[in-house]
């Protein structure tokens, strides 16, 4: 596709269980960003991963929280034993590491979210 | 560590009238700074960006912001709004390949 997607758009889930949100980069997208928008929190980084490594994963608010990257295309958003503040909306993001028309751009292109609703 | 600062939580403008959303960044190195804009139940979308160069960019929907050094400001215009442009809006900032610092956002909110 020609975007950043996502899936599920929205999940319902109980508290303690597990949930994993997909995420689909822009074709040919190095690096893919993970970040979660709550009302109390705003927008918060999560995880950042370069091909398939993580080389900065400080967003990541607990252990419970995991995240994978495969063939630097698909990356899975893992939460374990979901918790009530997990609640939020989680987006992706993957950006061209290079260059375009001759000048290094670095801009982040946004999915549409998983609004993630823990009961 | 980088952080951003949006004054004003929610911004009310007329149609036709000028948008004018405040932005201050801080920043040890040379920034990179963006303008996301966020329809409801959307993504973000990309508004515009300043890189390295001229300080006045132009971006989609008639929107511009100008990078000025001294004030570390941001701030995003547009000389006539449109009942369109209610949405949220974001100032971000990065230094390069890494995670963006979001601000808390500015509600625009456009009255007939």
């Amino acid at each position: 596709g020609a975007g950043v997607s996502q899936s599920p758009s929205n999940k319902v889930t109980e508290k303690g269980k597990d949930v994993e949100l997909r995420c689909d980069p822009i074709s040919g997208h190095t690096a893919l960003y993970w970040y979660r928008q709550s009302l109390g929190q705003g927008l918060e980084f999560l995880i950042y991963f370069q091909g398939n490594s993580a080389p900065d994963k400080s967003g990541l608010p607990s252990d419970r929280f995991s995240a994978e990257r495969t063939g630097g295309s698909v990356s899975t958003l893992t939460i374990q034993r979901t918790q009530q503040e997990d609640s939020a909306v989680y987006l992706c993001a993957s950006t061209l590491r290079g260059t375009s028309g001759g000048a290094w751009t670095d801009t982040q292109y946004f999915g549409p979210g998983t609004r993630l609703t823990v009961l | 560590a980088q952080s951003v600062t949006q004054l004003g939580s929610h911004v009310s403008v007329s149609e036709g009238a000028l948008v004018l959303l405040r932005c201050n960044y801080s920043s040890s190195v040379p920034p990179y700074l963006f303008w996301y804009v966020q329809y409801p139940n959307q993504g973000l979308q990309l508004l515009l960006k300043y890189t390295t160069g001229a300080t006045l960019v132009k971006g989609i929907n008639g929107f511009e912001a100008e990078f000025k050094k001294s004030e570390t400001s941001f701030h995003l215009t547009k000389p006539s709004a449109h009942m369109s442009d209610a949405a949220e809006y974001f100032c971000a900032v990065t230094t390069g390949f890494q995670k963006l610092v979001f601000g808390t956002g500015t509600r625009l909110l456009v009255s007939p």
